[in-house]
This record gives C-alpha cells, sequence and structure tokens, in this order.
C-alpha cells in the first residue's frame, strides 16, 4: 500500500510548455513537501505546503487537504527544469515519499 | 550560510562491515533527519533527531542506529552490512523549531553513496 501516489511516472515536454504533476496521498498530514533531484543525487526542497498555494518563480504548488491531493505546475519550462519531483508528506512520525515524476524538457 | 555537509561523499565495504556516516546541518538548525534512497524502494525514511534525542524511527532494522552530538552533528552507523544496503544516504536539516506537528522545510545534503560487495 503506498501512502503516496504521483503522476505520471515520466514526463516530456517541449521547451515553453506548462507542466503539471500529480501527488495523492491517503492519510492526514502535517505537511506536504515537493523535491526536486538532478542526475547525481542532490535534492533541493521546492516547496513546503500545508494549505492552500505556492509561487516561487516559474513553479506553483497547490493543496486540497480536503481531496489528500497537490499539484506542481511549471510554466514555461525549460531544459534546466529536467529532474526527478518528488512529493513527500510529513504524517505524525513519518515521512512517506512518492516514487517521483521524470520529467525531460527537450529544447 | 555553509548547507548541510555529508562526509564521506563515496565509500565501499563489504558485507559484515559497519559503516558510520556524518551529517553537519546548517547552522542554527536543530533537527537532523536521514533517508536512505534505493533504486528499487526510492526514498525512504530512516530516523529524524532534535535537540540530541531520536523523535521518529522508520521501518528499519536495528543495524541502522544514529545519534546527534550537542552541537546537532549527527552520525548515522549501519552494523553487520548487507548488499540491500547499498544505496544514497541523504541528510536532511530543518529549522523547525519543536514539537511532532511543527515542520519546517528541509534542507538536503549531497548524500553519501554506499556500496556493500
Amino acid at each position: 500500500k503506498n501512502e503516496v501516489e504521483q503522476s505520471p511516472q515520466n514526463l516530456t515536454a517541449q521547451e515553453g510548455e506548462f507542466i503539471t504533476i500529480n501527488c495523492s496521498y491517503s492519510v492526514g498530514i502535517s505537511a506536504l513537501h515537493w523535491l526536486q533531484q538532478h542526475p547525481g543525487g542532490g535534492i533541493v526542497s521546492l516547496f513546503m505546503l500545508s494549505s492552500g498555494k505556492k509561487k516561487h518563480g516559474r513553479l506553483i504548488a497547490t493543496i486540497n487537504i480536503q481531496e489528500k491531493h497537490s499539484s506542481l505546475h511549471i510554466t514555461a519550462s525549460h531544459p534546466r527544469d529536467s529532474a526527478v519531483y518528488i512529493c513527500a508528506v510529513r504524517f505524525g512520525n513519518q515521512f512517506y515519499f512518492g516514487t517521483g515524476t521524470s520529467l525531460t524538457v527537450i529544447p | 550560510k555553509a548547507g548541510v555537509t555529508q562526509t564521506p561523499r563515496y565509500l565501499i565495504k563489504t558485507r559484515g562491515q559497519q559503516v558510520t556516516l556524518s551529517c553537519s546541518p546548517i547552522s542554527g538548525h536543530r533537527s537532523v533527519s536521514w533517508y536512505q534512497q534505493t533504486p528499487g524502494q526510492g526514498l525512504q525514511f530512516l530516523f529524524e533527531y532534535f535537540s540530541e534525542t531520536q523523535r521518529n524511527k522508520g521501518n528499519f532494522p536495528g543495524r541502522f542506529s544514529g545519534r546527534q552530538f550537542s552541537n546537532s552533528r549527527s552520525e548515522m552507523n549501519v552494523s553487520t552490512l548487507e548488499l540491500g544496503d547499498s544505496a544514497l544516504y541523504l541528510c536532511a536539516s530543518s529549522p523547525r523549531t519543536s514539537g511532532v506537528s511543527d515542520t519546517g522545510e528541509l534542507f538536503f545534503g549531497e548524500g553519501s553513496r554506499l556500496t556493500v560487495l
């Protein structure tokens, strides 16, 4: 049983396209994190959400607590956005991770 | 401000040996958490420390242990290494202040890549 489900698993987009990655979770959470991992391993935290919507540059993250669903949007995608995007939720004393969405943006 | 520093970055061990990994958090961060990442299982939560106390623990056997020092630096130890312990071990620090429900943004180190032969 996966507490966190992400979709799609793989995504290829043309530069400039609008991208959406979805995350659904099955537990009540205290926070949801969107993480970015480039080849080589390093992970960067993009957003931490407990409600509503956050925006940082071309990235937007939303969360609907009632529906247990979050989305990460990338506007005007760029090849440097190519990475794996991982959704993570904190439930009580545990962290649960999605399997990640591998994004490739083609010039 | 210096980021999260993990050492060593790469190491190779043989089955049955033990390993100790180190993590220095961002200055002022008192919360340190550890994660294992493998191609098969993805990212999994190991444990979390706050002010030298283990607050939370993931579903890993007792061979995996950790500690946090008074300067917030943390170490994790894996004893009696198995082939399946080969993984990228990531540490993250957080500015969270206290409590189970309180949470904070995670700042990750580059990881320690362990290969068990």
